[in-house]
């Protein structure tokens, strides 16, 4: 089964750092970009940037841009995204989703909700 | 502002048709994809290409595009197609992508 399993929730302190995973399954990891997507409360889905696990070409929105950093580790067919200072305003539910055919994201993760409260 | 609109909210009837549009200038070069999202759930793709539908999505929902707006259309809409849709597509840049604002489908 083609799958994409996200690390689970996480509560963290404003300041601190984070590093969330998905990992992929069922498929060839390397030959598919993998985006990730975040969701604030109550908001709209938000497009963040884009991996290609095959060499690691990455594309961030202007507006993550230095917020965020996207990565993946091919040994492990897993992708992350990390923060190296949490912000309340970070807090949201992060969503990996495999681009497929036609520029459609045709598998997602379940999600990550991260809570950033003092 | 999103570079792909959307109406916020529509309703339909239980077992009637509704449309749902994404306009954006992207949309003459690209297509668009369509999601559906509903709480506590992952994105679930329904809709995405010309006219295509990933396996397991019901026939009732169906794309279409014309000009820079793209379709979604629920032809007999069910109590459990109520959700939130959002299409997706290029931004202007054509390097990344860009959600639309979203719309939120009422089952009467």
């Amino acid at each position: 089964e083609v799958q994409l399993v996200q690390s689970g929730a996480v509560v963290k302190k404003p300041g601190e750092s984070l590093k969330i995973s998905c990992k992929a399954s069922g498929y060839s990891f390397t030959t598919y970009w993998i985006g990730w997507v975040r969701q604030v409360p109550g908001k709209g889905l938000e497009w963040m940037g884009i991996i290609y696990p095959g060499d690691s070409d990455t594309r961030y929105r202007p507006s993550f841009q230095g917020q965020v950093t996207i990565s993946a580790d091919k040994s492990i067919s897993t992708a992350y995204l990390q923060w190296r200072g949490l912000k309340a305003s970070d807090t949201a539910i992060y969503y990996c989703g495999r681009r497929g055919m036609d520029d459609a994201f045709d598998i997602w993760g379940q999600g990550t909700m991260v809570t950033v409260s003092s | 502002s999103s570079e792909l609109t959307q109406d916020p909210a529509v309703s339909v009837a239980l077992g009637q048709t509704v449309t749902i549009t994404c306009q954006g200038d992207r949309l003459r070069r690209y297509y668009a994809s369509w999601y559906q999202l509903k709480p506590g759930q992952a994105p679930v793709l329904v809709v995405y290409g010309k006219y295509n539908r990933p396996s397991g999505i019901p026939d009732r929902f169906s794309g279409s595009t014309s000009g820079g707006t793209a379709s979604l259309t629920i032809t007999g809409a069910q109590a459990e197609d109520e959700a939130d849709y959002y299409c997706n597509s290029r931004d202007s840049s054509d390097n990344h992508y860009v959600f639309g604002s979203g719309t939120k489908v009422t089952v009467l």
